[in-house]
């Protein structure tokens, strides 16, 4: 069975880097998007962007500025950085399989298997 | 505001069958696959409905899912008071190069 776990610092001050892992047991990297997707309080979903297993990176057009997936599938792992925060970064951010992208020429994201997310909130 | 339009709640009584929408346009739902989720109180996000109307293992068959045209559709059948939760669709927008959700519906079972 897959299973993600973040990991990270809980309170980030503004202006400065939030930064996550997710560690990924009881299967490969390989084959898989790996992706972030966070959610304020009370909101909805917001993907952030995805790290595929070759090292392809793709990421939220609205977010891409301050924002830095990387993945080490040596160690199982990949990770979320994302720079000068504001409150309005505080959320419960998640990580997440997708076992595909597209289907044939069709955009066909699915996110199968998420972490129990954890919350950041980024205050002085 | 949500790419994906959809209704911030709906109701019906356990047994019932409830219905939930989700609106987009030609960039995205119209030209890509359609997802669903359940997400119950403080849990994360699951997997309900992928490709439009395939469920993973292990989801009942109470649930399905159905796309016509920039609009998708999920559909719950035999309502028990374990499905209260917030649901959400995805999908892949051509035009954002982004991964888009609706904002979420939250299902009561009265």
């Amino acid at each position: 069975q897959v299973q993600l776990q973040e990991s990270g610092p809980g309170l980030v001050k503004p202006s400065e880097t939030l930064s996550l892992t997710c560690t990924v047991s009881g299967g490969s990297m390989r084959s898989y998007f790996w992706s972030w997707i966070r959610q304020p309080s009370g909101k909805g979903l917001e993907w952030i962007g995805y790290f595929y297993y070759t090292g392809t990176i793709h990421y939220n057009p609205s977010l891409k500025s301050r924002v830095t997936i990387s993945g080490d599938t040596s160690k199982n792992q990949f990770s979320l950085k994302l720079n000068s925060v504001t409150a309005e970064d505080t959320a419960v951010y998640y990580c997440a399989r997708l076992p595909q992208m597209t289907v044939g020429s069709a955009g066909a994201p699915s996110f199968d298997y998420w972490g129990q997310g954890t919350l950041v909130a980024v205050s002085s | 505001q949500s790419v994906l339009t959809q209704p911030p709640s709906v109701s019906a009584a356990p047994g019932q069958k409830v219905t939930i929408s989700c609106s987009g346009s030609s960039s995205n739902i119209g030209n890509n696959y359609v997802s669903w989720y359940q997400q119950l109180p403080g849990t994360a996000p699951k997997l309900l409905i992928y490709d439009n109307n395939k469920r993973p293992s292990g989801i009942p068959d109470r649930f399905s899912g159905s796309k016509s045209g920039t609009s998708a559709t999920l559909g719950i059948t035999g309502l028990q008071t374990g499905d209260e939760a917030d649901y959400y669709c995805g999908t892949w927008d051509s035009s954002l190069t982004a991964v888009v959700f609706g904002g979420g519906t939250k299902l009561t079972v009265l």
